[in-house]
């Protein structure tokens, strides 16, 4: 299956400081992508889907000047926390929807996650 | 709007006993469904998805699901569970022929299967 890749796996920071996770894919190009959010033994939150060339687009809540999203190319996007402050702390995923030859029917896959603690 | 509910948060079953996982949705149109499966600390691994055709859909490691429109469900299943297979199992729902939205999900349903 298609392959998304996300780094950091984790990441300690500093509050006040900002953090960069990056989302790539792999073998496949990816107009949009999404980002969320994941509270302990909580669902998903979609925080804001990334579309390739333009803005990001933000779910109601989400603060856009906090977290900054970027799709610069087909296969990747990057979210920035900025000023970050522990209650950011939390699991934040991306995922992409593979699409194109040898890829159908709307399949969204994960990155594997990137663990944020700010301290 | 497009809306998911997994009706169980916990389901435990014996090793080697079938397995349920219920779901249920709401969106207006055809819908496309998917399951999930995330384990500690990892993101989520796409199990299988209906998007059209037959209702009864072959994922990965042996599960299945079935769609049943009139009920609004497609509630995942395995005939014969394995401690391996415990972990938080996602539904997730997409409206059809809708461009590039993202998925809603359920609240998740933590699967453990007993040896």
């Amino acid at each position: 299956g298609a392959v998304v890749s996300q780094h950091p796996s984790w990441v300690i920071c500093k509050s006040g400081t900002s953090v960069k996770i990056e989302c790539r894919s792999l073998d496949f190009q990816a107009t949009t992508m999404f980002w969320y959010r994941q509270f302990p033994k909580q669902s998903l939150m979609l925080m804001a889907t990334s579309n390739e060339g333009s803005k990001a687009t933000y779910e109601q809540g989400v603060e856009k000047d906090k977290f900054l999203i970027n799709h610069a190319s087909l296969t990747l996007s990057t979210l920035t926390v900025t000023s970050a402050h522990p209650e950011d702390s939390s699991f934040y995923i991306c995922s992409a929807r593979a699409g194109g030859q040898g890829y159908s029917g709307n399949t969204i896959y994960f990155g594997e996650g990137s663990w944020l603690t700010v301290v | 709007a497009q809306s998911v509910a997994q009706p169980e948060d916990q389901v435990n079953v014996a090793e080697g006993n079938p397995l349920t996982v219920k779901c249920t949705y709401s969106v207006s149109g055809n819908p496309y469904l998917f399951w999930y499966v995330q384990y500690p600390n990892r993101g989520l691994q796409f199990l299988l998805k209906y998007i059209t055709g037959d209702n009864l859909v072959k994922g990965s490691y042996g599960f299945e699901a079935e769609f049943n429109k009139s009920q609004t469900s497609f509630h995942l299943k395995k005939p014969s569970a394995l401690v391996s297979d415990s972990a938080l199992y996602f539904c997730a729902v997409s409206r059809a022929n809708s461009g590039n939205t993202p998925l809603v999900f359920g609240k998740g349903t933590r699967l453990s299967v007993i040896a």
